[in-house]
């Protein structure tokens, strides 16, 4: 049980590449997240999916975009790399609808940005 | 969305039991909390999440105030495994349940 996937573990970009963090889950999970986290502060949300082919703005969106063009799948693109998005970033899925129902992360991508 | 606050850290001698809490006075009628943890640079675990009564699994309790304007998260044997930083959450009530984190509680298990 493969859980929330997450590739790759560890990126270095420089400013201005642009790059797609990948996330897909094995849980048919309707609900799906992405987050990131800067060294000894908490998760900051960036997006957010309740549902194949829908997606919302998070806390802190801007330099990011998403798809949902599957239910698996939820993947991450940074456009034009900075520096300021050096960050760690965890993506998670939750089941459908429930207000009682735990999260799942995977294990997060370790990106620096030179 | 409820905020949920939390102290900066705290200290726990091993095989003691860990009470950390958690003050979420603005919490809607509706709204669960959730205990994450996340131990080194790992993604966050789930552990225990609640409503109104005290809730207990095989990795901790969760006790709430009968007013739920508060909350403790009870490890009853701290192991030095248990050293992590401790999220309390209040799920949002929207379309998207989407977890809000704050700054979580590091706690330390020292043997």
């Amino acid at each position: 049980n493969a859980g929330v996937t997450q590739t790759p573990k560890f990126r270095i970009l420089k400013i201005g590449q642009s790059m797609t963090l990948q996330c897909a889950q094995d849980m048919n999970h309707n609900y799906m997240y992405w987050y990131r986290q800067d060294p000894g502060m908490g998760l900051k949300l960036i997006y957010y999916s309740v549902g194949a082919g829908i997606t919302d703005k998070g806390e802190v969106p801007n330099g990011y975009n998403v798809s949902r063009s599957t239910t698996e799948d939820f993947p991450l693109r940074l456009e034009l790399a900075a520096p300021s998005q050096t960050s760690v970033y965890f993506c998670a899925s939750s089941s459908t609808g429930q207000l009682n129902t735990e999260a799942f992360f995977g294990q997060g991508t370790r990106l620096t940005v030179v | 969305d409820a905020k949920t606050t939390q102290p900066t850290s705290m200290d726990c001698a091993e095989g003691r039991a860990a009470n950390l809490p958690c003050n979420h006075s603005t919490i809607s009628g509706n709204e669960y909390v959730y205990w994450y943890r996340q131990i080194h640079s790992q993604g966050p675990q789930y552990i225990i999440h609640g409503l109104k009564n005290n809730e207990t699994n095989e990795m901790a309790s969760l006790i709430i105030t009968e007013d739920r304007k508060s909350s403790t998260l009870i490890l009853p044997h701290a192991t030095l495994r248990d050293t992590a930083v401790y999220y309390c959450i209040v799920r949002v009530v929207s379309g998207a349940q989407k977890l809000v984190f704050g700054q979580g509680t590091r706690l330390t298990i020292n043997p």
